[in-house]
């Protein structure tokens, strides 16, 4: 069964830094785009970029580049989503979801539960 | 940036009618490109539709999703009490994913 695994809530203060964590099993976790994505509050889900465990190539979307860095450890099926600093502007939900290709169909299969992050101070 | 416009912003239904959900794009788009997720209070969004209108594994056939060019629909056939939540179009282009703001079904 696939599984993304997200690491827990966080409460930080702005210009605090930040890593959360999406541990994929139940696939080849090296060989599937893992993307990244925020919801605020009622909004629909915002795409951060995308990043390749098997060899950590990265896309970011223009409206987060520079903003975030996302990484991977393919060795313990795992991705990352960090930030240096973070703002009150950064408070959401953020999941990690695998990327599908099939026929020319590109999706999301499965997400994360989501990490809720709340910057406050 | 592709822009994708939902409507209606609340659709207000009885169990066993049929819904009929609307995703607008800002400009043309590749079918290929156009997915449907559902999202429940407190869950990530459910996969329901990929390529405009394959079902997602697991996904009842009372789901079915078509159009193209700029306008593509989520169609639910009979409203079974677990359908009503919230439903997000998807679509790619320029680089980047897109969601819409999302359409709530809700009991009426």
């Amino acid at each position: 069964e696939v599984q993304l695994v997200q690491s827990g809530a966080e409460v930080k203060k702005p210009g605090e830094s930040l890593k959360i964590s999406c541990k994929g099993s139940g696939y080849n976790f090296a060989a599937y785009w893992i993307a990244w994505l925020r919801q605020m509050p009622g909004k629909g889900p915002e795409y951060m970029g995308i990043i390749y465990p098997g060899d950590s190539d990265t896309r970011y979307s223009p409206s987060f580049q520079g903003q975030v860095t996302m990484s991977a450890d393919k060795s313990i099926s795992t991705a990352y989503l960090q930030w240096s600093s973070l703002k009150t502007s950064d408070t959401a939900i953020y999941y990690c979801a695998r990327h599908l290709t099939i026929s020319g169909a590109w999706f999301f299969d499965f997400w994360g539960r989501g990490t809720p992050v709340t910057v406050s101070s | 940036e592709i822009v994708l416009t939902q409507s209606p912003g609340t659709l207000s239904l009885s169990p066993g009618e049929r819904a009929t959900l609307s995703c607008r794009a800002s400009q043309s788009v590749s079918s290929g490109y156009s997915a449907w997720y559902q999202q429940k209070p407190g869950q990530a969004p459910r996969l329901l539709i990929y390529g405009t209108s394959t079902r997602a594994t697991g996904i009842p056939d009372r789901f079915s999703g078509s159009g193209s060019g700029t306008d593509f629909t989520l169609n639910i056939s009979r409203l079974e009490p677990e359908d009503f939540a919230v439903y997000y179009c998807q679509q790619y282009g320029s680089s980047r994913y897109t969601f819409g703001q999302g359409t709530k079904l809700e009991i009426k």
